[in-house]
């Protein structure tokens, strides 16, 4: 069964730094999706950034992006130049050829003023 | 509306009595999940709908749970004989199908407490 595993429980960065947040997974698939998913205080998560697996290119959005590594399962988060409103539960999720996501735990950022 | 929206966000209820939380999904959406978050857990899945039918039942946690979703749009969560371990926050999502189209929608979630 496909795992997805988040390291970190929480992680503090400051203002204008950059964090990396981990994510590994396990699965058996050749093909398949894996997110990131940030929930801030309001509870109403919202997808920051989507890799899907044939592509060897890492994604980016702005100030985030990703570094995936396939052969290590290996799926991390990197926000560049932190700000205050990047304080929030970050999600590393997973989806194959079904419906089925499966989220990892969350990683709780903190971004220090 | 243009978002995922669910009602109650807050519910407070006794140990033993029902409850029903609502989802209503983006217009369009085809595929709509329940999950089920506790504090300081990740997101359990509950069920999944595809239109009107629910292929995936297999996140319920007991048969005191049940979901119906009517018209391919509003989904509701029933909770019967309530007990203090469902207490958590209960997030609904909808997407356009549910495969690899990727973005999940979610709603604020509705927080269950169970006294």
């Amino acid at each position: 069964a496909q795992t997805v595993t988040q390291s970190q429980p929480e992680m503090s960065v400051q203002e204008a730094e950059t964090v990396t947040l981990s994510c590994t997974y396990d699965t058996s698939e050749s093909d398949y999706y894996l997110f990131w998913y940030k929930q801030p205080p309001s509870r109403q998560m919202i997808l920051v950034i989507r890799q899907e697996a044939y592509k060897q290119q890492n994604a980016t959005e702005n100030r985030f992006s990703v570094n995936f590594q396939k052969a290590a399962k290996s799926f991390s988060l990197k926000i560049s130049d932190s700000q205050l409103g990047d304080a929030a539960m970050y999600f590393c999720a997973y989806l194959s050829g079904t419906y089925k996501y499966i989220f990892g735990t969350g990683t709780r950022l903190k971004v220090l003023a | 509306g243009a978002g995922v929206s669910q009602s109650p966000s807050n519910k407070v209820t006794e140990k033993g009595k029902d409850v029903e939380l609502r989802c209503d999904p983006i217009s369009g959406h085809t595929a709509l999940y329940w999950y089920r978050q506790s504090l300081g857990q990740g997101l359990e899945f509950l069920i999944y709908f595809q239109g009107n039918s629910a292929p995936d039942k297999s996140g319920l946690p007991s048969d005191r749970f049940s979901a119906e979703r009517t018209g391919g749009s509003v989904s509701t969560l029933t909770i019967q004989r309530t007990q203090q371990e469902d207490s958590a926050v209960y997030l609904c999502a909808s997407s356009l199908e549910g495969r690899a189209s990727g973005e999940l929608f979610f709603g604020e979630g509705s927080r269950l407490t169970v006294l």
